[in-house]
């Protein structure tokens, strides 16, 4: 069976530090990818999605990257972080018209 | 491109009582239609789906929803709430092209009261 890993859970980081999450899929082959921000209260904001290794789609401008080394990661940086990165992120994969969530990383920039 | 909209920001509901909560969708074809539940800092779990067939899905949990075409609508019901089912609820339009990009509405906060 397919499962998603996403780490860390927690970070606080200070304003102006680098961030990298991570995002690992099992169990099944070249899915699509997705990156999601859930501010506190709001709904889901899809903020990066790759259909590929080394093919990233941003859907908002933002202070953040994402890159797909291998078939399976997904990776969510930041050279610099701002006071607004703050929030709830979300890894999912999709398998036909389904979407399948990680546990989320919450992250305080501080 | 399709929309989902969640009119209920927030519903209290009382332990016992029945719960419904709306999702109205809209989507230039057949929608595959979602509900998941998530729990304060987890990730989202899939109660249900519509992909075809029977208008009427039963889920996890206890939980059932409706495929209405006609009025664009997939709501959630329960008959009975518990105190478990507290959590944020999310409907989603699922598809399969444009890289399967879901769209999702922006969540009913459930809180139940004892």
């Amino acid at each position: 069976s397919q499962t998603i890993h996403q780490w860390p859970a927690t970070l606080v980081q200070p304003v102006g530090s680098p961030l990298s999450l991570e995002c690992t899929v099992e169990g099944t082959s070249n899915p699509n990818l997705y990156w999601y921000r859930q501010a506190a209260g709001r709904g889901l904001q899809l903020l990066f999605y790759s259909v590929g290794i080394g093919q990233i789609s941003s859907e908002v401008p933002q202070n953040l990257s994402a890159s797909r080394p291998q078939d399976r990661q997904f990776i969510l940086s930041s050279k610099k972080l701002l006071l607004s990165d703050s929030g709830f992120y979300l890894c999912a994969w999709n398998q036909g018209a389904e979407a399948f969530f990680g546990q989320g990383t919450r992250l305080t920039v501080v | 491109a399709q929309s989902v909209t969640q009119p209920d920001i927030h519903i209290t509901v009382s332990e016992g009582a029945s719960l419904e909560l709306r999702c109205n969708y809209s989507y230039g074809a057949t929608p595959y239609l979602f509900w998941y539940v998530q729990s304060p800092g987890q990730g989202l779990q899939l109660l249900l789906k519509y992909f075809s067939g029977d208008t009427l899905v039963q889920g996890i949990k206890g939980f059932e929803a409706e495929f209405k075409r006609s009025q664009s609508s997939f709501n959630l019901r329960k008959p009975s709430v518990h105190w478990s089912d507290a959590a944020e609820y999310f409907c989603a339009v699922g598809v399969y092209t444009n890289a399967g990009k879901s769209t999702f509405g922006d969540g009913t906060t459930l809180t139940v009261k004892p």
